[in-house]
């Protein structure tokens, strides 16, 4: 139990263009998700933080217009990258925490590799 | 979130046991210990997490120190499947993300 998936799994985009990338937890409810960013050799770094029906709350430094991010069920959320250039070539990461039951644990998702020409 | 360290690598042969240690000595009374592993090009996948009491499922075993300021995540018999970063991460129980430290690079031999 406990899955996440995200769609697409990689992603090539032209500069200037925007990309949504979404991510569903497939067998449990989710009031919060969360969306990371991973360079190269580098550790996941969170972006934000999502939670159903409100906005989304940014880590300093993450460009809101940027990142848009849409958490509009329970089990979906969604995160958009705005006019992306090539610095925005990047992993990214959701993980869900399930409503109620055990908070303590989050699930992630297996990653959006976006390439951006 | 309190914060832990982690050596950078570790290497083991395989199926042979291994020991990852973590330190948490500013660890807080309600912070659980979670271990995820993260394998090249996927999200992190959950391993185990503990309070207080060693615990132990069909992945691993985490051995939590008395005093709580360190654990260990114990691979009984290392595959070349367990090749990973491994993460050794606090949390309390109402708390929000994960902070992801650089955690440990797992190499196993054949």
């Amino acid at each position: 139990g406990a899955v996440v998936s995200q769609h697409p799994s990689r992603v090539i985009c032209k500069s200037g263009t925007s990309v949504k990338i979404e991510c569903r937890s497939l067998d449990f409810q989710a009031t919060t998700m969360f969306w990371y960013r991973q360079f190269p050799k580098q550790s996941l770094m969170l972006m934000a933080t999502s939670n159903e029906g409100s906005k989304a709350t940014y880590e300093q430094g993450v460009e809101k217009d940027k990142f848009l991010i849409n958490h509009a069920s329970l089990t979906l959320s969604t995160l958009t990258v705005t006019s992306a250039h090539p610095e925005d070539s990047s992993f990214y990461i959701c993980s869900a925490i399930p409503s109620g039951g055990r908070q303590e644990t989050q699930y992630f998702g297996p990653g959006t590799r976006l390439l951006v020409l | 979130d309190a914060k832990t360290t982690q050596p950078n690598s570790m290497e083991s042969n395989e199926e042979e046991p291994v020991h990852l240690p973590c330190n948490h000595s500013t660890i807080s009374g309600t912070d659980y210990i979670h271990w995820y592993r993260q394998l090249p090009s996927q999200g992190p996948e959950y391993v185990i997490h503990g309070l207080t009491s060693n615990v132990n499922n069909r992945m691993a075993s985490l051995a939590i120190a008395e005093d709580r300021k360190s654990s260990t995540l114990i691979l009984h018999r290392a595959t070349l499947r367990d090749a990973a970063v491994y993460y050794c991460i606090l949390r309390g129980f109402y708390g929000q993300n994960f902070v992801f430290g650089p955690g440990t690079r797992l190499s196993v031999l054949p």
